[in-house]
């Protein structure tokens, strides 16, 4: 059964780089049935998908966050990672990395997602 | 982008009554919808992918209609753990978005 795991910091500061890891189990992360993703949601608001990856390294960014944002595969650790730069506290939120499911050349829904980790951004 | 709106915001009710969740897209989405449940200190939940396709071990009393722009999600009897936060997300177009939330509280 397919496993998530987000992990890293929980305080990052103002204007630096916000990197969060997820590690999957369970599974490949060199499937060519999924992709996999980032979402996160500010403390008592919606989601917001950041960025869909690809085993190959293919990546598809959310334009709001694209010019800040680097979602990356390493096969061989079999997670991926999100790197968010020059964060603010618009940024603070809980981050979740999720499975997208990869079905006729187009990336689908997520499942499963992982428990998801708090992210404050605060000197 | 798409903007994906969910109503009402929160419904309330009585176990073992009728919930009826709508979602709404700004443009068609075709089929390409996804509905999802988030309980406090748990994963989101996968229910209906394909607008009306259940997940694998989702109850039959979830049910998902709709196309184009108009989406329901309907939950025939609610028992207790249906009190939830649900999402839906459409898949049509990136960037991917998410509704709102309705919120299913008790009556």
């Amino acid at each position: 059964q397919l496993q998530l795991q987000e992990s890293g910091p929980g305080l990052v500061k103002p204007s630096e780089t916000l990197s969060l890891t997820c590690t999957v189990s369970g599974g490949s992360i060199s499937s060519r049935s999924c992709y996999w993703g980032w979402i996160r949601q500010p403390p008592g608001k919606g989601l917001e998908w950041i960025g869909s990856v690809y085993y190959s390294g293919s990546t598809y960014y959310n334009p709001s966050l694209k010019s800040r944002v680097t979602i990356s595969v390493d096969t061989s650790k079999n997670h991926f990672s999100l790197q968010l730069s020059s964060v603010t506290a618009a940024d603070t939120a809980v981050y979740y990395c999720a499975s997208q499911a990869y079905i006729s050349d187009w990336a689908n829904w997520f499942d499963p997602w992982g428990q998801g980790t708090l992210v404050t951004v605060s000197s | 982008e798409i903007v994906m709106t969910q109503s009402p915001a929160t419904l309330s009710v009585s176990p073992g009554e009728r919930a009826t969740l709508s979602c709404r897209a700004s443009q068609s989405v075709s089929s390409n919808l996804a509905w999802y449940q988030q309980k406090p200190g748990q994963a989101h939940r996968l229910l209906m992918y394909a607008a009306s396709t259940r997940a694998t071990g989702i109850p039959a009393r979830f049910s998902g209609s709709g196309s184009g722009t108009e989406f329901t999600l309907t939950i025939s009897s609610l028992q207790s753990e249906d009190f939830a936060v649900y999402y839906c997300q459409q898949y049509e177009n990136w960037p991917l978005t998410f509704g709102g939330g309705t919120k299913v509280e008790i009556k």
